[in-house]
């Protein structure tokens, strides 16, 4: 039972293009939706976030947004740049405690061709 | 200056045997994570101490058992390793008053393989 789903294993995109990476999710008592980026033999590190009270939230060239009625989320990355070529994970997290039980999809792989 | 560290980072070892794996954050967060992502992927929580109390603890076998000797360490222990338990072992910390607070760090992850 995947609650958080990345349906594109892998985007592949030309530099100075946008990146378009989604996630759709299952459970409407999510209230917190993360990105997380990871490179090859690293462990993830945290690249934005937003709160189900919000649509957009913007961060540099990395803007995350939040589709509620539909549960879907999208980042976008623009310009892309080579250095971007990692995997990506959405997560997301139901609130109400302290304790994040993130919940994970099963990541999406960016390449970034210069 | 690593903020999560993790030690080993290679586990190469038998069916059968007993390993543990370290996970130290310098962050002074009071929440740590142990996560393990599979052949496919996906990045699923196993375990979560606040201030040294279990508060998470998800569906995994009794042979797993975490330890968490003071706030900045969480150890994790496997007992009677089978192959199916081959796979990155994360650790992660948060901090509670933090925001946004659900953000947790992450270490460079255990690469763990039962022979």
């Amino acid at each position: 039972d995947q609650q958080v789903k990345q349906n594109s294993p892998s985007l592949s995109v030309q530099e100075g293009r946008i990146s378009i990476l989604n996630c759709d999710y299952t459970n409407s008592m999510f209230d917190y939706f993360l990105w997380y980026k990871k490179y090859p033999a690293e462990g993830p590190t945290f690249l934005i976030s937003i709160s189900s009270i919000k649509d957009k939230n913007e961060d540099g060239r990395f803007t995350v947004f939040l589709n509620k009625s539909a549960k879907h989320l999208s980042l976008h990355i623009v310009p892309s740049q080579p250095g971007d070529s990692a995997v990506y994970f959405c997560a997301s997290y139901p609130g109400g405690t302290s304790y994040g039980k993130l919940t994970f999809g099963q990541g999406t792989i960016l390449t970034v061709h210069p | 200056d690593t903020a999560v560290s993790q030690t080993p980072k290679y586990l190469v070892t038998q069916m059968g045997n007993d390993k543990s794996i370290k996970c130290e954050q310098n962050l002074g967060h009071d929440t740590m994570y142990w996560y393990k992502q599979d052949s496919k992927k996906f990045l699923k929580i196993m375990f979560s101490y606040n201030n040294k109390e279990l508060i998470i603890n998800e569906t995994v076998p009794n042979r797993f058992s975490p330890k968490s000797p003071d706030k900045a360490h969480l150890n994790l222990h496997i007992n009677s390793l089978e192959l199916g338990d081959s796979a990155v072992y994360f650790c992660a910390s948060s901090g509670d008053r933090e925001w946004p607070q659900e953000t947790q760090y992450f270490g460079p992850g255990t690469r763990l393989l039962v022979l």
